[in-house]
Formats: C-alpha cells, sequence, structure tokens
C-alpha cells in the first residue's frame, strides 16, 4: 500500500529565503506526483505536477523533482516571500485512473 | 470555465440526516473524486469515476453513495449521517494526468 510522507510538518523562514520541502512515498510504480498549495479555509491549488517518466518540473520560482528509485520528490521555492505561507502538499498518483495517496503536508510560514 | 464547483459551502447535520453534497465541472474531465480531510488525517479518498454510469471505492467509502450519471456531475450522498462524517469535503476532477480541486464543503454532524 501506497505511504507518502511529508517531512517537516511545519516550517518557518525569515523572507528571502531559499527553501526545500520534502515528500517521500513507499511504492516506486507511480503514475505521477503533484504538489497542491492550500491556503486555510480553502481548496487546493495545483502547483506543479510531475510524471513519472520526468525528472523535474520548475513555475516561476518552484522547482519540483521526483526520483523514483529513491522514493522521493521536493519541491524548492526560491526567495520566499510572506505571499507563500501556506501549507503544501504532495500527492503520488497510483495509476492512470488517476487516484492519489496524498501526504500530510507541510505548513510553511514566511516571517517579512 | 468555473473548473470544480461544490454545494453547499457549509452545512450542519444531525446525526441520522441524509444530504447529499453537488459537484460539478466544466472541463470535460472523465475521472472525478471525493476526498474527506481530516485534521492529522490528510486527505483521503472516498470514491471515485472513470467516466459516466462507472463508480468504484476509495479507501473510505462507508456511509457514503455515490453515481455518475453524467460527465458533468458527480454528487456524494450520506446516508445517515454520523458524527465521524465531521469533516471537510473536496470534490476533484482530471484529465488522466493533473487532478483540480473544488473549494471544498465544511460538513458538520452533531
Amino acid at each position: 500500500k501506497q505511504e507518502v510522507t511529508q517531512i517537516p510538518a511545519a516550517l518557518s523562514v525569515p523572507e528571502g529565503e531559499n527553501l526545500v520541502l520534502n515528500c517521500s512515498f513507499t511504492d516506486s510504480a507511480i503514475y505521477n506526483l503533484q504538489w497542491f498549495r492550500q491556503d486555510p479555509g480553502k481548496g487546493l491549488t495545483s502547483l506543479l505536477l510531475i510524471q513519472s517518466s520526468q525528472r523535474e518540473q520548475t513555475s516561476g520560482r518552484l522547482n519540483a523533482s521526483l526520483d523514483k528509485s529513491s522514493g522521493r520528490s521536493t519541491l524548492y521555492i526560491a526567495a520566499s516571500q510572506p505571499g507563500d505561507s501556506a501549507t503544501y502538499l504532495c500527492a503520488a498518483g497510483g495509476g492512470s485512473q488517476g487516484n492519489l495517496i496524498f501526504g500530510k503536508g507541510t505548513k510553511l510560514s514566511v516571517k517579512p | 470555465n468555473a473548473g470544480v464547483t461544490q454545494t453547499p459551502k457549509f452545512q450542519v447535520l444531525k446525526t441520522g440526516q441524509s444530504m447529499t453534497l453537488q459537484c460539478a465541472q466544466d472541463m470535460n474531465h472523465e475521472y472525478m473524486s471525493w476526498y474527506r480531510q481530516d485534521p492529522g488525517m490528510g486527505l483521503r479518498l472516498i470514491h471515485y469515476s472513470v467516466g459516466a454510469g462507472i463508480t468504484d471505492q476509495g479507501e473510505v467509502p462507508n456511509g457514503y453513495n455515490v453515481s455518475r450519471s453524467t460527465t458533468e456531475d458527480f454528487p456524494l450522498r450520506l446516508l445517515s449521517a454520523a458524527p465521524s462524517q465531521t469533516s471537510v469535503y473536496f470534490c476533484a476532477s482530471g484529465n488522466g494526468y493533473e487532478q483540480f480541486f473544488g473549494p471544498g464543503t465544511r460538513l458538520t454532524v452533531l
């Protein structure tokens, strides 16, 4: 059974710092890996999607990498801003049906 | 495009009552799903559908029913609400690659 773990559970950094959020999964036979952002009381916003055949994806200040052999993905945020404060969730896609297994998230706080 | 819409945004039920959470998408996605989000548990899959007329169970299906009569709509029915079903419910739709989530329904069962 696929299990997804995110470490740390919470992270506080000063504005401007570069940071890395970690995601690990137990079954390397994933279809894709998706990173989401969730603001308090809101829904999930898709940030980046990495297909199983890809190594990384970039969008603006965000870069996500995928290493299936080690069961790890990282989300790199460059030059963090207070507006980046949110909970970040990673989810492993288990097949073409699209079912996602979620980690419990990393709550990020960026201090001005 | 409105994307994925959910109604209602908030709902309070008494134990034993039934209700339907509505979900609609306008992206012509075949795949739709329902998740619940609970503190300390993360998001867990309740039911999903890979197309009209096709549904299947996820990780936590007990106490919930679904049907998929059209591509656009995927309602979630609570047959007899229990306090354990107090949660935030998210509907999602996908194109086989990426999934998009609705704003959620916050349900409290007293």
